[in-house]
């Protein structure tokens, strides 16, 4: 069975700074798809980068990066320049590929609050 | 509409009773999931739906738990003889097409409910 592991429940990070949040996975699959998600106060989970794991090159957007380590089953999300909108709890997830099922399975979560 | 519409926003019930949830999802848009979120936990898959079909249902929880869709559009979730554990965050996402895996899953807000 396929699981995410976040191992980081809480961070905190300096306005302007870097931060990265560690995420795991155990798959037997070849082709799947990892996530990052950002859940604010709203509730609302919110998409902050994806990665295919066919790609080796490391998704990108804007001042969210990811370092992808297929081999080690490690997908950690790097966020740059800090901004206080950025404080929520940030979820890794984990989709087969191939359309056989298409569910989301989620980590439990990281808090990063951002101090100013 | 522009996002994924969840209604109630919040719902407090009585144990025992029955409650129902409401999804519309953004038009278009012919997957549709719901995951359940209980305090501090991450996101658990419930069941998602093709057009009107249910391709997997598998984590739906207890056989008090179920789910329709109704022309291709809004979907109900539906809970009897509520118990306290059913307390939790339900969230409803929708992708255009869910055989698609490269396709991102939308959240709506989700509906807060609280078994007394």
């Amino acid at each position: 069975a396929q699981t995410v592991t976040q191992s980081q429940p809480e961070m905190s990070v300096q306005e302007a700074e870097t931060v990265t949040l560690s995420c795991t996975y155990d798959t037997s699959e070849s082709d799947y798809y990892l996530f990052w998600y950002k859940q604010p106060p709203s509730r609302q989970m919110i998409l902050v980068i994806r990665q295919e794991a066919y790609k080796q090159q490391n998704a990108t957007e804007n001042r969210f990066s990811v370092n992808f380590q297929k081999a080690a089953k490690s997908f950690s999300l790097k966020i740059s320049d800090s901004q206080l909108g950025d404080a929520a709890m940030y979820f890794c997830a984990y989709r087969i590929g191939g359309g056989a099922t298409n569910k989301l399975i989620f980590g439990t979560g990281t808090l990063l609050a951002v101090q100013p | 509409g522009a996002g994924v519409s969840q209604s109630p926003s919040n719902k407090v019930t009585e144990k025992g009773k029955d409650v129902e949830l409401r999804c519309d999802p953004i038009s278009g848009h012919t997957a549709l999931y719901w995951y359940r979120q209980s305090l501090g936990q991450g996101l658990e898959f419930l069941i998602y739906f093709q057009g009107n079909s249910a391709p997997d249902k598998s984590g739906l929880p207890s056989d008090r738990f179920s789910a329709e869709r109704t022309g291709g559009s809004v979907s109900t979730l539906t809970i009897q003889r509520t118990q306290q554990e059913d307390s939790a965050v339900y969230l409803c996402a929708s992708s255009l097409w869910a055989l698609d895996s490269n396709q991102p899953q939308h959240f709506g807000d989700g509906t807060r409910l609280s078994i007394l």
